[in-house]
């Protein structure tokens, strides 16, 4: 079947420090991977996106790589700053009846202190 | 371009009664799906609209459940005799169909709490 896991939280860092956050795939098949955000009282929103192997996608100073080899899309972000604050959801779409069905992780909420 | 709105925000109920979301989507999306988050958990699929057809229902979704988008517009979602287990997000989202390249815009979601 078709999973997505992702690295337990809650993460807290210092503003200004390195972001790994680590996610990992189950999928039969060539799925899109996709980071989204949900900050404090509001809905998700798409970080970021990649359609194929070796694809990264960037966004607002935050990347990942669609690593096919190691079934990986690790979101990572040089220098994080309080307004990152938020729980972030590593998710795969795959087809079905000709729409993308998404599969989410169980979330990591990230803390970033000043 | 104003987004997917859901109404309402929150919704108390006691055990037994019944409730009704709704959903509107993007102007001119032609999907529109549902999903559920349970606390500290990801969404979870429950059922799929291509225009004003139901194309697809997950497991998640008993008999108690239903959902419509007449006209292919709007959607809403009822959850009948309500119980303590359905309390829950429940979002919707909806795209514009590009395949692979398809993006889901979420909705704020409908936040259930079942008494």
């Amino acid at each position: 079947g078709n999973s997505v896991t992702q690295m337990e939280g809650p993460v807290t860092l210092s503003e200004e420090a390195f972001l790994t956050i680590n996610c990992t795939y189950t999928a039969t098949g060539y799925p899109s991977l996709f980071w989204y955000v949900q900050y404090p009282g509001e809905g998700l929103q798409l970080l970021l996106k990649a359609t194929k192997a070796d694809d990264k996608g960037s966004n607002k100073g935050f990347e990942a790589t669609y690593r096919k080899e190691t079934t990986s899309f690790h979101l990572e972000k040089g220098s994080v700053q309080v307004s990152d604050s938020a729980v972030y959801f590593c998710a795969l779409s795959y087809g079905i009846q000709g729409a993308q069905k998404l599969v989410f992780g169980q979330g990591t909420r990230l803390t970033i202190n000043p | 371009d104003t987004g997917v709105s859901q109404d309402p925000r929150h919704k108390i109920t006691k055990r037994g009664q019944n409730v009704t979301f709704r959903c509107d989507p993007i102007s001119e999306h032609n999907r529109l799906y549902w999903y559920r988050q349970t606390l500290g958990q990801g969404p979870e699929f429950l059922t799929y609209f291509q225009n004003e057809a139901q194309l697809e229902k997950s497991r998640l979704l008993s008999d108690r459940f239903s959902a419509e988008r007449p006209k292919g517009s709007f959607s809403t979602l009822e959850i009948q005799r309500t119980e303590q287990g359905d309390s829950a997000m429940y979002l919707c989202a909806s795209s514009l169909g590009q395949g692979a390249w398809e993006t889901q815009y979420f909705g704020p979601g409908t936040r259930l709490l079942v008494l």
